[in-house]
C-alpha cells in the first residue's frame, strides 16, 4: 500500500522562525508532489507544487525534494501566527493512477 | 484561475431525506473531479474519483448507492447523499483537476448536519 507520512506534530515554532515540515513517501516512482494549507473548518489551499529534485522557493516558502531518499520537506521563513495551520503534504504517480496519495497532516503552531 | 466553488456551503436537513452538493470548476475544465469527506480533527478521507461521462470509482468502503455522483460536464460534478442519517453529519470537499497528475484544487467545502 502506497503511503505517505507526515508528522502529526503539533509542531510549535516562535514567531520569526523557520517552520520545517517533512514528509517521507513510500512509492519511488512517485512524480508529482504537493504541499497543501488547511485552516480549521476550511478546506485545504494550494501552497506549493514541487515536481523535481532539489529546492522551489515562493515567498516565504521552500519547497525540498528528494527522490533518492523519497523525502519532500516544506520550509516557511519568517513564521507568522497566521501561518498555524495544519499543512497536507500529498503525492501522486503513474502508479496510483495519479490518484493523490495524502499524508494526515502536520498541525503547525506559531506562537507570537 | 483555478477556482473550484460548492454548493451549499451549509445544510441542515432531516434524518432519511437526501441532500445534493454541486461542485463546480469556474475558470477551467475538470477530467477529474474527487470527493472527499472530513470528520472534525480527522484526515480528508476520499470517497469517490468521479470523471466527466463515466461512473464514478468509489473508494472501499463507501457505499455507491448511498453517495451518488454524477459528472455530467466538464464543469459541474454532484454528489448526493441519500437517506441521510446523523452519522453523515461531517465536511464534504470536492476538488478538480484539469489533466491527470496535475494539481487538484479545492472547493470551499459543504457542511453536512443531519438531525
Amino acid at each position: 500500500q502506497k503511503e505517505v507520512e507526515q508528522n502529526s506534530g503539533p509542531l510549535s515554532v516562535p514567531e520569526g522562525a523557520i517552520a520545517s515540515l517533512n514528509c517521507t513517501y513510500s512509492d519511488r516512482v512517485s512524480q508529482s508532489f504537493f504541499w497543501y494549507r488547511q485552516y480549521s473548518g476550511k478546506s485545504p489551499e494550494l501552497i506549493m507544487s514541487i515536481y523535481s529534485n532539489g529546492d522551489k522557493e515562493d515567498g516565504r516558502f521552500t519547497a525540498q525534494l528528494n527522490k533518492a531518499s523519497q523525502y519532500v520537506s516544506l520550509l516557511i521563513r519568517d513564521s507568522q501566527p497566521s501561518d498555524s495551520a495544519t499543512y497536507l503534504c500529498a503525492v501522486n504517480g503513474v502508479d496510483s493512477n495519479y490518484q493523490l496519495i495524502w499524508g494526515a497532516g502536520t498541525k503547525l503552531i506559531i506562537k507570537p | 484561475g483555478a477556482v473550484v466553488s460548492q454548493h451549499p456551503s451549509r445544510v441542515i436537513c432531516k434524518s432519511g431525506t437526501s441532500v445534493k452538493i454541486e461542485c463546480r470548476s469556474l475558470d477551467f475544465q475538470a477530467t477529474t473531479m474527487f470527493w472527499y469527506r472530513q470528520f472534525p480533527k480527522k484526515s480528508l478521507m476520499l470517497m469517490a474519483t468521479s470523471n466527466e461521462g463515466s461512473k464514478a470509482t468509489y473508494e472501499q468502503g463507501v457505499e455507491k448507492d448511498k453517495f451518488l455522483i454524477n459528472h455530467a460536464s466538464l464543469t459541474l460534478s454532484t454528489l448526493t447523499v441519500t437517506s441521510a442519517h446523523p452519522e453523515d453529519s461531517s465536511f464534504y470537499i470536492c476538488s478538480a483537476e484539469q489533466g491527470a497528475g496535475e494539481t487538484q484544487y479545492f472547493g470551499p467545502g459543504t457542511r453536512l448536519l443531519v438531525l
